[in-house]
């Protein structure tokens, strides 16, 4: 158990809708950051936040945003989704996101979009 | 740019000795990471690398040479729960933005 909780661990929804996905860091992170992975597909690296600021951005597409609040926690929104969008969408958190940190996953939440 | 290269699969048997390579492109080095990853299940950090060298941790040992860009991961006495995808990973952006490989999928056979 890495200390990063992420909900819900399983989801199912249509295309078109929108959903979020949560996640807790380790206790005292201050750095959240958010992965895909899809199918067989390496772990794309999607936004960075740290202590409530964004601080890097992958190829997120513009229908997903992302936002970490003061309680540290972030949710990750996707809209408007499309079956592709189906992946395991991974959150991560590192002490202060400074070179060398440790980046540790929680669990992942399924998405599978029908 | 940024750029990671891995094999994408290796077979080795158990007990043996394994090496997956790693090579990169980067402005700026940060240090290298492996993880470990199970099918369907979150990655798991397995060694972080700043300094040219080899660092040892039980089975495991990663290498560095910046100046070849290059990494590897030794697994030694391979056990069949050794099977997984093992991930290479660069912080890029001074750190901000860490990287990930496609990853190297082991199959252990016995």
């Amino acid at each position: 158990d890495s200390g990063v909780t992420q909900t819900p661990k399983h989801l199912i929804t249509a295309t078109g809708q929108r959903v979020t996905l949560r996640c807790s860091p380790r206790s005292g992170d201050l750095s959240v950051y958010w992965y895909q992975q899809s199918l067989d597909q390496g772990l794309q690296f999607l936004i960075h936040y740290y202590n409530g600021e964004e601080r890097a951005k992958g190829n997120i597409l513009e229908r997903f945003s992302a936002q970490q609040f003061p309680d540290l926690h972030s949710e990750l929104n996707l809209s408007s989704l499309e079956l592709g969008d189906s992946a395991l969408y991974f959150c991560a958190s590192s002490s202060t996101g400074e070179v060398g940190n440790t980046i540790y996953f929680g669990e992942g939440s399924w998405l599978t979009v029908v | 740019g940024q750029n990671i290269d891995q094999p994408t699969e290796m077979t080795a048997t158990e007990g043996a000795i394994v090496q997956i390579n790693c090579t990169y492109q980067t402005s700026g080095f940060n240090g290298l990471f492996w993880y470990q990853q199970h099918a369907g299940e979150a990655p798991t950090f397995l060694s972080y690398n700043v300094l040219d060298g080899l660092e040892e941790k039980g089975r495991f040992s990663s290498f560095l040479s910046r100046s070849k860009g290059y990494s590897y991961l030794l697994l030694k006495e391979l056990q069949m729960k050794d099977s997984a995808s093992y991930l290479c990973a660069v912080p890029f952006t001074g750190g901000f933005k860490t990287i990930f490989g496609a990853g190297t999928r082991l199959f252990v056979k016995a």
